[in-house]
């Protein structure tokens, strides 16, 4: 079946350290991965996807095939960076996306 | 355009009543996703359609729920009746068939039964 796992659902770092959001899925096809992220009173919106290979906001994310997973990081934490991040999953037909349970970032100054 | 608009923004109702969440989606956008978000599960997909036909509805939690969506321009998610355990924000989305897959999201709906 299909799963995207997010292990941490808080994590608190301070403002100006590194910042590691895990994600790992569980697919047998060709999996597509997405970031999207939830700022306090603003809609969920996409951050990133990998397909893009870009950066945004300072966020990258690298597919690894091999361990399965699809990490958010950022050299250097922002307190605007505080938000609810999801990890989501396209399978390789339809429009459909499977969400992780979600990780809160609570960047401190 | 103003995007995907869900209504009402917050409901309050008591258990045993029908709640009903409407959304409406970004014009000329051939898929429309319900989720639910709570604490303890994140956000999941409760149904989606493709051309105002349901496509999955594994996700619903029960026969208490249904959903519709009589146009391209217009969803319902009906709850009836209503539990405690309804208590979530509901989410509306929408996003264009084919790449690049971005579904854009409603404001929510927050849902509190008492």
């Amino acid at each position: 079946a299909q799963r995207v796992t997010q292990p941490e659902k808080l994590l608190s770092v301070f403002k100006g350290a590194p910042v590691e959001l895990k994600c790992n899925y569980s697919y047998s096809g060709s999996p597509e991965l997405f970031w999207y992220v939830q700022y306090s009173r603003q809609r969920l919106q996409l951050l990133l996807r990998h397909i893009s290979r870009e950066s945004i906001k300072g966020f990258t994310a690298d597919l690894n095939k091999g361990e399965t997973s699809f990490h958010l990081k950022k050299p250097f934490a922002q307190e605007e960076d505080s938000a609810m991040y999801y990890c989501a999953l396209r399978l390789e037909y339809g429009n459909k996306l499977v969400f992780g349970a979600g990780t809160i970032l609570r960047v401190k100054s | 355009d103003a995007g995907v608009i869900q209504s009402p923004r917050h409901e309050v109702t008591e258990m045993g009543q029908e709640v009903t969440l409407r959304c409406k989606p970004i014009s000329g956008h051939d898929y429309l996703f319900w989720y639910r978000q709570t604490m303890m599960r994140g956000l999941e997909l409760l149904i989606y359609f493709n051309n105002n036909v349901p496509i999955d509805d594994s996700g619903m939690p029960e026969d208490r729920f249904s959903a519709k969506m009589p146009n391209a321009s217009f969803s319902t998610l009906k709850i009836q009746p209503s539990e405690p355990r309804d208590s979530a924000v509901y989410f509306c989305a929408s996003s264009l068939a084919g790449p690049p897959y971005e579904q854009y999201f409603g404001p929510g709906t927050r849902l509190t039964v008492t």
